[in-house]
């Protein structure tokens, strides 16, 4: 059965650093999202991307942050100077169209010390 | 979208039938009722979803009350590995393209017990 597929699965980097996670969608999918969990609280939308454009992002996604679809597999979030407070869960997730079932990666946990 | 509740947490016993409630009384008829489910840390997990009919897949039945008010998400034969999170998420249908988010609230946390 497909499945997203996310790499790394965890990432440990410091304070001001660029990070950059990947996630492989389900290859027939349209829709690309991302979502994080800090510890202990919700599952948090940050921002959705279709035909190689931002569809919908959060308050959350700031100029700190932006996705990329580098070429027909990867969709990738990068983080420009992380902060404390951008350690969580990170998850991809694709659906086939804009209001189909979300499937969702294993997710990245992204640790800023 | 439409705010959902459901329980903080409930507990069955290994074999019997968990019947979680959600409550969605302001929903709206181009909204669906998706149900997630978490375990551990990882990523959510999808199980099922309807607009007005009951549904039954291969994991759950969701049965959705006549006024769409609230749904019970039913695992018939309960077991350890079904002990998650378990989110009640009521998703509106966009037709202009739009891609449509899930928001997740805080779910109900269901201990599968021998």
């Amino acid at each position: 059965e497909p499945e997203v597929t996310q790499t790394p699965s965890h990432q440990v980097t410091q304070m001001g650093q660029e990070v950059i996670l990947r996630c492989v969608p389900i290859s027939n999918h349209l829709y690309f999202y991302w979502y994080r969990q800090i510890l202990g609280q919700k599952v948090e939308f940050l921002v959705s991307f279709y035909n190689n454009e931002i569809s919908e992002k959060s308050e959350i996604f700031d100029d700190q942050f932006s996705v990329e679809r580098p070429d027909g597999s990867n969709f990738t979030l990068k983080i420009r100077s992380t902060k404390l407070e951008d350690s969580a869960m990170y998850f991809c997730a694709s659906s086939q169209g804009n209001t189909d079932t979300q499937y969702f990666g294993p997710g990245t946990r992204l640790t800023v010390l | 979208d439409a705010k959902t509740t459901q329980p903080t947490s409930m507990d069955c016993a290994e074999g019997r039938a968990a019947n979680l409630p959600c409550n969605h009384s302001t929903i709206s008829g181009n909204e669906y009722v998706y149900w997630y489910r978490q375990i551990h840390s990882q990523g959510p997990q999808y199980i099922i979803h309807g607009l007005k009919n009951n549904e039954t897949n291969e994991m759950a039945s969701l049965i959705i009350t006549e006024d769409r008010k609230s749904s019970t998400l039913i695992l018939p034969h309960a077991t350890l590995r079904d002990t998650a999170v378990y989110y009640c998420i009521v998703r509106a249908y966009l037709n202009t393209g739009t891609a449509s988010k899930l928001t997740f609230g805080t779910g109900t946390r269901l201990q599968v017990t021998l």
